[in-house]
């Protein structure tokens, strides 16, 4: 069963807390992709990494880090420094050289 | 001016009838252009993507390209009512941008 997969489906957490979404593909994808959803704003890039050991900030990358250590996976660490980390964080993957992107189910992180 | 523009609706169509949905974009070097749908509370899912101008159909959907006026658009022949959801259209180019959304609802 190929596919994109991410846990927690929802995750609460204090103020002040750093929280690890995680990703996972076993599309044999090179690229993958962590976005925000917010009601209302559309998908905002954090982050994406075209191969292993190697990433890029996307248009809203601070509060956020990142790891690419395997091709299958990269994990979200929402810092303490992200203002307003509640929101649907998606995580995508794509061919290399192809845009075609590929969706997980998302998270969803609620911060009180 | 945004990257990507749809107008966000509602649009709202009898079921049967052919929904038609809208996407301007900016870039005159983007390559790729993308329609995922996206039910409420679900991650969105890649429907059609269409890189030549001209149309590309599949099945009860047409994706449309017109290069020269920076317009992709998105129909939806005999729509069901399970095509309820919001539509997002995404572009590339040097970058990739993802349009805000239309949200569709089909009326039974």
């Amino acid at each position: 069963d190929g596919g994109i997969t991410q846990s927690p489906k929802y995750l609460f957490r204090k103020e002040g807390q750093n929280v690890t979404l995680s990703c996972e593909q076993n599309l044999n994808h090179d690229a993958m992709y962590w976005y925000r959803q917010d009601p209302g704003q559309g998908l905002r890039l954090i982050y994406y990494s075209q191969i292993v050991n190697d990433f890029q900030k996307g248009d809203i990358a601070e509060g956020y880090s990142v790891s690419r250590e395997k091709k299958e996976s990269f994990p979200l660490t929402v810092t303490s420094a992200q203002k307003n980390p509640t929101a649907f964080y998606l995580c995508a993957s794509s061919p290399l050289h192809s845009y075609e992107q590929y969706f997980g189910p998302g998270t969803r992180l609620t911060v009180t | 001016q945004k990257e990507v523009e749809q107008n966000s609706g509602p649009l709202s169509v009898p079921e049967g009838a052919i929904a038609s949905l809208n996407c301007t974009y900016s870039d005159r070097g983007s390559q790729s252009f993308f329609w995922y749908r996206q039910y409420s509370g679900k991650s969105p899912e890649l429907i059609m993507f269409i890189y030549s101008n001209g149309d590309k159909e599949d099945g009860r959907f047409t994706a449309q390209l017109n290069k020269a006026s920076q317009y992709v658009s998105l129909l939806i022949r005999d729509s069901q009512p399970s095509d309820s959801a919001t539509y997002l259209c995404a572009v590339a180019g040097n970058q990739f941008y993802f349009g805000t959304g239309t949200s569709l609802t089909v009326i039974p």
